[in-house]
C-alpha cells in the first residue's frame, strides 16, 4: 500500500515559475525521499530528508518535512521546461527494508 | 558506469507465456528490488533481496519469483503470465536499504500481457 500520497496529482505551469508539490504521509518515519521520472524513464533521485531535519536544498530545490503534520513539500524554483517530469515522494515506513512510493505529481512546465 | 540495467525493455506476452527480466547493477550495492508501476498507484514492490543468496516477498508478490545467485543479477520470473501483470517494471538497488541513502533505478521494462 503507498505510504505517501502527492498533492496535487497534476501541475501545469510557465516556464520561470516556482513549482511546490506536497506529500503526506500516514506513520512515523527516519527520512522522506524526492524522485524524479521523466516520460518512459526509470526515477532519479533528488534529494533525502532525515526526520530530524526541517528543510533542504539542493540547487533549485527546496525540501521541507514538518513531522508533526506528517506532510513534506518539494519547490522547484525558477522553472524550467526540463523539470517537466512526474516527482513522487518515497518513505521509509516500508517493512520489507524498502521504501513506499505515492502516486506522484505530474508536472507540466511550458516554455 | 552504466548503474543499473534492465533486460529486456519492452515485451508483449500471451497468457500462460513464461519470461524472465533481468536486472544488473554495476555499484556492487548489497540490497536489489523489484518494482511494478501502475497507472495511478505508484510503485509497488514484488520482491526484494538483501544480499547474494537472499529473496523475500514484497507487497505484491503472487505470480511472481525472483533468484539473486550472483550478487550484481537479480532476475524477475513469471511463470504463467496474466493480463494482470501487465504494467511497467523497475528495478532498483540501495547500497543500504534505501534509508541511509536513495535507490538507483533502471529504466524499466514495458510488458503486456494480451
Amino acid at each position: 500500500s503507498q505510504q505517501g500520497e502527492e498533492d496535487p496529482q497534476a501541475l501545469s505551469i510557465q516556464e520561470g515559475e516556482n513549482a511546490t508539490m506536497n506529500c503526506s504521509y500516514k506513520t512515523s518515519i527516519n527520512n522522506l525521499q524526492w524522485y524524479r521520472q521523466n516520460s518512459g524513464r526509470g526515477l532519479v533521485h533528488l534529494i533525502l530528508i532525515r526526520s530530524n531535519e526541517r528543510e533542504k536544498h539542493s540547487g533549485r530545490l527546496r525540501v521541507t518535512l514538518d513531522t508533526s503534520k506528517k506532510s513534506s513539500s518539494l519547490l522547484i524554483t525558477a522553472s524550467r521546461a526540463a523539470d517537466t517530469a512526474s516527482y513522487f515522494c518515497a518513505t521509509d515506513a516500508g517493512s520489507n527494508n524498502d521504501m513506499r512510493f505515492g502516486a506522484g505529481t505530474r508536472l507540466t512546465v511550458k516554455p | 558506469n552504466a548503474g543499473v540495467t534492465q533486460t529486456p525493455k519492452f515485451r508483449v506476452l500471451k497468457t500462460g507465456q513464461s519470461m524472465t527480466l533481468l536486472c544488473a547493477q554495476d555499484m556492487n550495492h548489497e540490497y536489489m528490488y523489484w518494482y511494478r508501476q501502475d497507472p495511478g498507484m505508484g510503485l509497488r514492490l514484488i520482491h526484494y533481496s538483501v544480499g547474494e543468496g537472499t529473496t523475500a516477498k514484497g507487497e505484491v508478490p503472487d505470480g511472481y519469483n525472483v533468484s539473486r545467485l550472483k550478487k550484481q543479477n537479480f532476475l524477475l520470473g513469471l511463470e504463467s503470465a496474466a493480463p494482470s501483470q501487465t504494467s511497467v517494471y523497475f528495478c532498483a538497488s540501495s547500497s543500504t536499504g534505501g534509508r541511509a541513502n536513495g535507490y538507483t533505478f533502471g529504466s524499466g521494462t514495458r510488458l503486456t500481457v494480451v
